[in-house]
């Protein structure tokens, strides 16, 4: 069974930074483009963040995030992260890991974790 | 950037009723859209891709259609379960975009 776990998400002041982290368990997660998905209190999906299957590790970034976020894998613990920095409060959202659909193309999100939930305030 | 717009934006149907949303591109994406379903509280889940193939496992009910700049998502019988809201999504080109979502409730 395919599960997504994020964890690293909380309360933070602007300007301050967090590293979310999203653990996966039933695939082989080397193998699969793997992306960040945000949805903001009462708001639509907005697409973060997407980095490549393991080999090229490409990555690629929406404008709001692009600059001030990283998006890193560790294949042998099954990991995908997310790093943001300089944060404001229009990143206040819930943040949701999604696994690449065996198509090969990178916003074929075949499964989506639960998500977890960054507030930024003061 | 890819806009993606939906119509209606919420429909009241009875249980056994056909449902019908509409998802439009405002260039073609050579159908590498998308359609999930989240509930509410929930996090989405992925019912079809490609435009029209279902992902496993998604009650055939659901089915996609459509080419070029206009789709649609239909399911040909609500239940009471498939309340929640519907997102179309791209995947042609970065950045990867969602349309503003459809909510179906049940009368």
């Amino acid at each position: 069974e395919v599960q997504l776990l994020e964890s690293g998400g909380g309360l933070v002041q602007p300007g301050g930074s967090l590293r979310l982290s999203c653990e996966v368990s039933g695939f082989t997660f080397a193998n699969y483009a793997m992306s960040w998905v945000r949805q903001a209190p009462g708001k639509g999906l907005e697409w973060v963040s997407t980095i490549s299957h393991s080999g090229a590790s490409t990555t690629y970034f929406s404008d709001s995030v692009k600059g001030r976020s990283t998006i890193s894998r560790d294949n042998s613990k099954n990991t995908l992260f997310l790093q943001m920095g300089s944060l404001r409060a229009e990143d206040t959202a819930i943040y949701y890991c999604a696994k690449g659909g065996p198509s090969g193309y990178y916003g074929d999100f075949d499964y989506w974790g639960q998500g977890t939930p960054v507030t930024v305030s003061s | 950037d890819i806009q993606m717009t939906q119509s209606p934006s919420s429909v009241s149907a009875s249980v056994g009723d056909r449902v019908t949303i509409t998802c439009r591109a405002s260039q073609g994406i050579n159908n590498y859209l998308a359609w999930v379903q989240q509930k509410p509280g929930k996090a989405p889940k992925s019912l079809i891709y490609a435009a029209s193939s279902l992902r496993s496992g998604v009650p055939s009910k659901f089915s996609g259609s459509g080419s070029g700049t206009d789709f649609t998502l239909t399911i040909s019988s609500l239940q009471p379960e498939d309340s929640g809201t519907y997102y179309c999504q791209q995947y042609d080109s970065y950045p990867f975009t969602f349309g503003p979502g459809t909510r179906v409730d049940i009368k």
